[in-house]
């Protein structure tokens, strides 16, 4: 089974900072890799979605990487703002184990104005 | 656009009652899931429907049982709650089969006494 972890758990920093958030998966033959951004007491929001064939993507102050040989991927937020504090989730797809969505449990992002 | 709506938005049970969780979608997506949130743990895929009259079972499926008359709905029932069923459930759907990315409703917090 794909196992998917999200560390830190949770992270506090002051406004502008620019900060990584960290996911990684135990079985490299993903299809994709998704980030999402969740606002207590809502749903979750579709950041940014990486094909297995690419390296990166970007949207505005976010850019997201991705290492499949190394199990890894980054969320690079840039010039961190209030607005910016939710928790961020990580979902990778794979078909070696189940053909679903496997999701990490999510770092809490603070920005401290 | 109202995408995936899911009612009630908070619901305490107990223990052995039954009850249903309601999900439509507007966006005549074929594909829905329903996935249960656990503190310290990730999303985990619950039931799936491909489709009208199709459901299969996800990775959590014990307690729960779905179907899926129409391309707009897909509620979840819990047939006799029972305390390990307290959770946050998410309803989401996609034009087609995983991987292609999902959209989310706001959830339902259920809580079982």
């Amino acid at each position: 089974k794909q196992e998917v972890t999200q560390i830190p758990a949770a992270l506090s920093v002051p406004e502008g900072e620019n900060l990584v958030l960290n996911c990684s998966f135990t079985d490299s033959a993903i299809y994709n890799l998704q980030w999402f951004r969740q606002d207590p007491g809502k749903g979750l929001t579709s950041l940014l979605l990486i094909q297995s064939s690419q390296r990166e993507q970007t949207s505005g102050r976010l850019n997201a990487s991705l290492d499949k040989s190394s199990g890894r991927s980054t969320l690079y937020i840039a010039a961190s703002q209030p607005g910016d504090s939710a928790t961020y989730l990580c979902a990778v797809y794979t078909e070696n184990t189940g053909n679903q969505f496997y999701f990490g449990t999510g770092t809490s992002l603070t920005v401290i104005p | 656009n109202a995408g995936v709506t899911q009612t009630p938005k908070f619901q305490v049970l107990k223990t052995g009652q039954s009850m249903t969780l309601q999900c439509a979608q507007d966006m005549n997506h074929e594909y829905m899931s329903w996935y249960r949130q656990d503190p310290g743990m990730g999303l985990r895929l619950i039931h799936y429907s491909v489709g009208a009259g199709i459901t299969d079972q996800g990775e959590v499926p014990n307690g729960y049982n779905v179907s899926r008359s129409t391309t707009e709905d897909f509620p979840l029932r819990l047939l006799s709650a029972a305390p390990s069923q307290t959770s946050v459930y998410f309803c989401a759907s996609s034009p087609g089969r995983p991987p292609q990315p999902q959209h989310f409703g706001d959830g339902t917090r259920l809580s079982i006494l």
